[in-house]
């Protein structure tokens, strides 16, 4: 069983589209967060939500949104993509947040803004 | 800021070779300290960690131990193999913070 599942795996659109990257994890956890991780491997973290309410938003642009309809779901929906938005995105949770450390990640989706 | 800084890479060695990649970290507060693996295609894995100043972490071989008078948590492995090509993270959570601060990431690969 996936632990932290993202869709879609790749997902190459044009600039200018809206594009939604859906997250789910199965581990009964409560917390979930967003990263990015750019050509160079560096990984930076954009969201996190504990309890479906938001508690870290780093300093991204508000054409990223993040949608938490549920504990085990964090979906993470990007207006009007620019070039600089291709990366690869990962999803993870952890148990609360005080375990931040011991997290969980999907196994990313590569976005390609052409 | 809080920050964590990591050896350059790429990294490329033959198998059953001895491996450090460094890191070290700003020394504010007292944070606990991780290495997170990514293996090609994967997301990242919690490899090891320690949450105070002469803890030792250890799996799969490898090992970092925390030192606050050198400001570092450098791992190590006695003997790569193929199968620990990846890319390495060193990262730090600071007391009382909801997230983890991650180094630039450093490659490895190991060859037969």
């Amino acid at each position: 069983d996936t632990a932290v599942s993202q869709t879609p795996k790749y997902l190459v659109t044009q600039m200018g589209n809206d594009k939604s990257i859906k997250c789910e994890q199965n581990l009964g956890h409560d917390t979930m967060y967003w990263y990015k991780q750019d050509s160079k491997k560096f990984l930076k973290i954009m969201f996190s939500y504990n309890n479906k309410e938001l508690i870290i938003n780093e300093t991204v642009p508000n054409r990223f949104s993040p949608k938490s309809p549920d504990k085990a779901h964090l979906n993470l929906h990007i207006n009007s993509l620019e070039l600089g938005d291709s990366a690869v995105y990962f999803c993870a949770s952890s148990q609360d947040i005080q375990w931040a450390y011991e997290q969980y990640f999907g196994p990313g989706t590569r976005l390609t803004v052409t | 800021g809080n920050s964590v800084t990591q050896m350059e890479g790429p990294v490329t060695l033959s198998e059953e070779a001895f491996l450090t990649i460094n890191c070290t970290y700003t020394a504010t507060g007292y944070p606990s300290l991780f290495w997170y693996v990514q293996y090609p295609g994967e997301g990242l894995q919690l490899l090891l960690k320690a949450t105070k100043a002469d803890d030792k972490g250890s799996n799969k071989g490898f090992e970092a131990t925390y030192r606050k008078e050198t400001t570092s948590f450098h791992l190590e492995k006695g003997s790569v193999q193929v199968s620990d090509s990846a890319v390495y993270f060193c990262a730090r959570r600071d007391e009382g913070a909801q997230k983890l601060v991650f180094g630039q990431g450093t490659r490895l690969t190991i060859n037969p």
